[in-house]
């Protein structure tokens, strides 16, 4: 596709249950990043993959959340266990190597009942 | 450890001024500096991209200039229109090294251009 594509757009989940968040970067990029963005925040850096490799996940919060990218294009952000603080809107950007241009997808709003 | 500071958090201005949004950063040894505009619930739109050794970057209406001795940016918008309503966010990779990639955002100044 021409941009950074992420699914679903919205997600709402009950406490305590684990959920998936897709994203498909734009094709040939190798770089790609997951971002959590509180309501009137700017983002938050969570995790970087260059190809399939996750060079830093410095950035997740917690041992909850898991990120993969296993053929070095989609990746998939999981979270174990939802508490209601994981209510956010997660963005994924990818660029075409480290040092380039973001861009970002519209992101996934997560609802944590 | 970087912070980065946008002032004012909201603006609004009538159609037709020129307006400055405001970037501070509390390590100047950074690779570049980009500006994101971001409309509600949608992601973010790269504006500029200042490396370390410019000065300025302008991209139509808008102009991004660079400070890196005193730790801010500011982005000049001419003209304005309804159409740039949205927040406008300023990110600095961090650990000022372009080998991290990893950006750190203001929190945003939500602009509201009246018509």
């Amino acid at each position: 596709g021409a941009g950074v594509s992420q699914s679903p757009r919205y997600k709402v989940a009950k406490r305590g249950q684990d959920v998936a968040l897709r994203c498909d970067p734009i094709s040939g990029h190798v770089s790609l990043f997951w971002y959590q963005q509180a309501l009137g925040q700017g983002p938050e850096f969570l995790t970087y993959f260059q190809n399939e490799a996750q060079l830093d996940k410095s950035g997740l919060p917690s041992d909850r959340f898991f990120a993969e990218r296993p053929e070095g294009s989609v990746s998939t952000l999981k979270i174990q266990r939802t508490q209601q603080e994981d209510s956010a809107v997660y963005l994924c950007a990818s660029s075409l190597v480290l040092g380039q241009p973001q861009h970002f997808g519209d992101g996934t709003r997560l609802s944590i009942l | 450890k970087q912070e980065v500071t946008q002032i004012p958090a909201a603006l609004s201005v009538p159609e037709g001024e020129n307006l400055v949004l405001n970037c501070s950063f509390t390590d100047s040894a950074i690779y570049n500096l980009q500006w994101f505009r971001q409309d509600p619930g949608k992601g973010l739109t790269s504006l500029l991209l200042i490396q370390s050794s410019q000065r300025e970057q302008t991209s139509g209406r808008l102009n991004a200039s660079l400070d890196k001795s005193s730790g801010r940016s500011t982005l000049y918008i001419a003209a304005s229109q309804p159409g740039d309503s949205a927040t406008y966010l300023c990110a600095v990779p961090l650990h000022g090294s372009s080998n991290t990639g990893k950006l750190i955002f203001g929190q945003g100044t939500t602009l509201q251009v009246k018509p």
